[in-house]
């Protein structure tokens, strides 16, 4: 089955620091990507959708490497509330095969502390 | 209502009862998915329903049967289950355009404990 690995941290850091987390994926015909973030014993949210060009929304920017196959996602001026565990998220299609799902990864988990 | 809903929130069950989750998105959505998540472990995508059409059976135990009357609602029936099936089940939808499937909404999730 095609894999998204991330490293699962836990990322502990102070409030205001820069963060950035890492994603790979093995499908190399996979067009879609997301981040997506979930706290403790809620559902997933769609944070971000990552786009070619990379894309920032705030202090949240994603990239997307795909000759690497790796997506990015960077958090500036880290504030409490954004202590969560952030999900790499990819489209695992197969060219024009349909019915193939998106690909969670296991997640990387931040903390962030005053 | 918005979003995606889900049916009971919290269910406690024993191993030989029979019970049923429900999910209903009330965004257009025309994929409707359902996902296990145990403790400390990643989302496991369960089924994948596309126009009321299963197109995903992830090697999921017969004792798990998904329903898809129509592209709104989604259920999950559930019997003889085992304890090692307590979980969070969450349903999610998304729109399929072509071969791609746009980003996943998900429901607050049905918090299973199996006895």
């Amino acid at each position: 089955r095609k894999e998204v690995e991330q490293d699962p941290g836990p990322f502990n850091v102070p409030e205001g620091a820069t963060v950035a987390f890492n994603c790979t994926y093995s499908n190399s015909a996979s067009q879609s990507f997301f981040w997506y973030r979930q706290d403790c014993r809620k559902e997933p949210k769609l944070l971000m959708s990552v786009y070619s060009s990379g894309n920032e929304d705030g202090r949240f920017t994603a990239q997307l490497n795909r000759a690497s196959q790796y997506i990015s996602l960077l958090i500036r001026d880290s504030k409490l509330s954004d202590s969560a565990t952030y999900l790499c998220v990819v489209n695992g299609g197969e060219g024009n095969q349909a019915g193939t799902a998106l690909i969670f990864g296991k997640g990387t988990t931040l903390s962030v502390s005053s | 209502e918005t979003g995606v809903t889900q049916t009971p929130r919290h269910l406690v069950m024993g191993m030989t009862n029979k019970k049923s989750l429900k999910c209903e998105q009330h965004l257009g959505h025309n994929a409707m998915y359902w996902y296990k998540q145990s403790a400390k472990k990643p989302l496991e995508l369960m089924f994948v329903y596309n126009f009321k059409e299963q197109t995903e059976n992830n090697s999921v135990p017969s004792r798990f049967s998904p329903e898809c009357p129509n592209s709104s609602h989604l259920f999950l029936h559930l019997h003889t289950l085992q304890p090692e099936d307590s979980a969070l089940y969450l349903c999610a939808s998304s729109h399929l355009v072509g071969s791609s499937y746009n980003e996943q909404f998900f429901g607050p999730g049905t918090r299973l404990t199996v006895l």
